[in-house]
């Protein structure tokens, strides 16, 4: 089945700090690929996706994230997070041809200590 | 405002009590989905609907059902609801479902079944 793995559920960093989440999924057919943010008590909103095209995508709030399609990655970075990207990252994945199903990731927390 | 409003937000209720959350998007979406959201599991897909009158089982459609008789409108239904279904429910739609567009998630939907 396909599965989205993401390999850190806590991360803790100071401000300032550089950011990289990893994100691989099980699927080795054509997908689009998207990562989502949720704020505490909020709902879930799209930072970034990547459909085709130029690999490295960015994204809202300064993210952005590199597709390598031999790794089957999308991993999601940000040069220098602020007290205000605490939050818990969604990697979703939807395979071509899947009729819209949405395969999320279990999400990592991100606590930035300010 | 575009939007994805659900209600109720939240819903304490007994096992096996019929209940009905709304789904309700003003963006003249196809694409309508259902999730929930547990601690470590991250977001899984319950019901989908591509357009009036189509819907189909996503991963964990097991003690839902849903309909789709409008197109702004995408009602889950727990006919006899379970502890195990104490969740956090949300509701997304989309333009439409080929390339995925963006999804846009309602404010979520917490349920307790005692």
């Amino acid at each position: 089945a396909q599965s989205v793995s993401q390999h850190n559920h806590h991360v803790i960093l100071s401000e300032a700090a550089s950011l990289e989440l990893g994100c691989n999924y099980s699927y080795g057919g054509t997908v689009n690929l998207f990562w989502y943010v949720q704020y505490p008590g909020q709902h879930l909103q799209l930072l970034l996706k990547y459909f085709s095209g130029d690999p490295l995508v960015k994204g809202i709030k300064g993210f952005e994230a590199e597709f390598i399609k031999s790794k089957f990655s999308f991993n999601l970075r940000k040069p220098s997070v602020q007290w205000s990207d605490t939050a818990e990252y969604f990697c979703a994945v939807n395979r071509w041809g899947s009729q819209g199903n949405l395969i999320f990731g279990k999400g990592t927390k991100l606590s930035v200590k300010p | 405002e575009a939007q994805v409003t659900q209600n109720p937000r939240y819903l304490i209720t007994v096992t096996g009590k019929k209940l009905t959350v709304t789904c309700s998007q003003n963006m003249n979406h196809e694409y309508m989905s259902w999730y929930r959201q547990d601690p470590g599991l991250g977001l899984r897909q319950i019901y989908y609907s591509m357009n009036v009158e189509v819907t189909d089982k996503g991963d964990v459609p097991e003690g839902y059902k849903v309909s789709r008789k409008e197109k702004r409108n995408f009602p889950l239904i727990l006919e006899s609801p379970s502890p195990n279904q104490t969740s956090l429910y949300f509701c997304a739609s989309s333009l439409g479902r080929d390339s995925l567009y963006e999804q846009y998630f309602g404010p979520g939907t917490r349920l307790t079944v005692t």
